[in-house]
């Protein structure tokens, strides 16, 4: 099983819909998680962390499930900007930073 | 407040040749990471620094890679010989907090290995 195991999709909705990505992990010591956006050929760009009570930024909420060892983020009211790929990064304290290999977003007019 | 610089911004070497890279992460930042991105992957962390400490290079390929942070702040990261399947994006990175907080990144190198 992989460290961090997320759906490479692509997913591909239409403007305006609600899209979810899920992210497991298998350290269960894991102590702080990020979802991260990259753009094709760019860096990627912190999103926002994942908190234990889950937490908003405006369209986007992310989530945090221990018991059962994963992460969420869901887009609401999807843009044409919102096209990317999202990269959830799970950080065991003590232990190296790891990347999922990322969910790519296509949102269509 | 200036962002992570990462020089060159793009590489193109033979196999066997040497190349390396040059990164200074944001003022302050004590932790600093190299990552290695091949295409349609996440990117996977080469060293991680605390200060001009090693704190994770697990998966460094020793034999061929080196990277070094005097002083605690600007890093270099050596490849020698360069293979074909060192083709990638190498990202630095730096954070304020630690190994555990919310990274920042440079615009990345991208090296291609003839």
């Amino acid at each position: 099983r992989k460290e961090v195991e997320q759906d490479p999709g692509p997913f591909n909705v239409p403007e305006g819909a609600t899209v979810a990505f899920n992210c497991t992990y298998s350290n269960s010591a894991s102590q702080s998680f990020f979802w991260y956006r990259q753009d094709c050929r760019k860096e990627p760009k912190l999103l926002m962390s994942v908190y234990s009570s889950g937490n908003e930024d405006g369209r986007f909420t992310a989530q945090l499930n221990r018991a059962s060892q994963y992460i969420s983020l869901l887009i609401r009211d999807s843009k044409l900007s919102d096209s990317a790929t999202y990269l959830c990064v799970v950080n065991p304290r003590g232990f190296k930073t790891i990347f999922g290999a990322g969910t790519r977003l296509f949102v269509k007019a | 407040e200036a962002g992570v610089a990462q020089s060159p911004r793009y590489k193109i070497i033979e196999k066997r040749q040497s190349v390396a890279f040059w990164c200074n992460p944001i003022s302050g930042h004590a932790t600093l990471y190299w990552y290695q991105q091949i295409l349609g992957q996440g990117p996977k962390l080469l060293i991680q620094f605390q200060n001009n400490g090693v704190v994770d290079d697990s998966q460094l390929p020793k034999d061929r890679f080196s990277a070094e942070r005097l002083k605690g702040v600007d890093s270099t990261l050596k490849i020698q010989p360069a293979k074909l399947e060192d083709s990638a994006v190498y990202l630095c990175a730096s954070s304020q907090t630690g190994g555990w907080g919310p990274q920042h990144f440079g615009d990345g190198t991208r090296l291609s290995i003839l």
